[in-house]
């Protein structure tokens, strides 16, 4: 069965620039994650929704963030405009019923921001 | 609000044991396991019930109480595989389905 699948894998772009990054849960699964990592504030939860719908944004750093979730097979995490400071390895990940099934992480977006 | 994971790393050699603790000041519903290694995406490993229920997977074990709000994962007898950093991931019974994962244990297993 295929996993959850991000893209791009790695993104450099420039200061500014508008960023989207993509992901397709695990067929069957009904909340899907948005993860930040980096090596100073670790694995942050961004955003997740259940059913296609945001239950929790409070991770989102700022407005220049944003996400969607138009169906149950895709989501995208959006940042506008970029800065240096995005720069992190961005996880999406989905489980099949919430807080009692393991989450299945994509293989994650290098972003890097120049 | 983030768990609290000690020790921060570890070394071991091969057949080696350890345990990594890992500490929430809030109550719990479940708690998660995941490793990673460099490079990776984190992989589940296996998830733990308020109950008191200890689990298994390979020579990995690990065990739940509720009361403390702790959870630790015994790595038996480790082989190299097991070299990676393990993350706890803790869900508060206020908060459904929303991890707040620990700052990791780095683990390293050598010959």
């Amino acid at each position: 069965d295929a996993g959850v699948i991000q893209s791009p894998r790695h993104e450099v772009t420039e200061m500014g620039q508008e960023v989207t990054l993509r992901c397709k849960p695990i067929s069957g699964h009904n909340s899907l994650f948005w993860y930040r990592q980096t090596m100073m504030r670790g694995l942050e939860l961004l955003i997740y929704f259940n059913n296609n719908v945001p239950i929790d944004d409070s991770g989102m750093p700022e407005d220049r963030f944003s996400a969607k979730m138009p169906n149950a097979s895709f989501s995208t995490l959006k940042i506008q405009p970029s800065e240096p400071r995005d720069s992190a390895v961005y996880f999406c990940a989905s489980s099949s019923d919430g807080p009692k099934a393991p989450q299945h992480f994509g293989d994650g977006t290098r972003l890097s921001i120049l | 609000q983030q768990p609290v994971q000690s020790p921060q790393a570890v070394i071991l050699r091969e057949g080696e044991d350890a345990v990594i603790n890992c500490s929430s000041s809030k109550a719990l519903y479940s708690v998660h396991w995941y490793r990673q290694k460099h490079g990776e995406a984190p992989v589940f490993l296996m998830i733990l019930l308020k109950g008191g229920e200890q689990k298994g997977h390979e020579k990995i074990s690990a065990s739940f109480n509720e009361k403390k709000q702790q959870s630790s994962l015994y790595l038996t007898a480790s082989q190299l595989s097991y070299s990676g950093t393990y993350f706890c991931g803790t869900d508060a019974t206020d908060s459904w389905g929303k991890l707040q994962f620990g700052a990791g244990t780095q683990v390293v297993v050598t010959p």
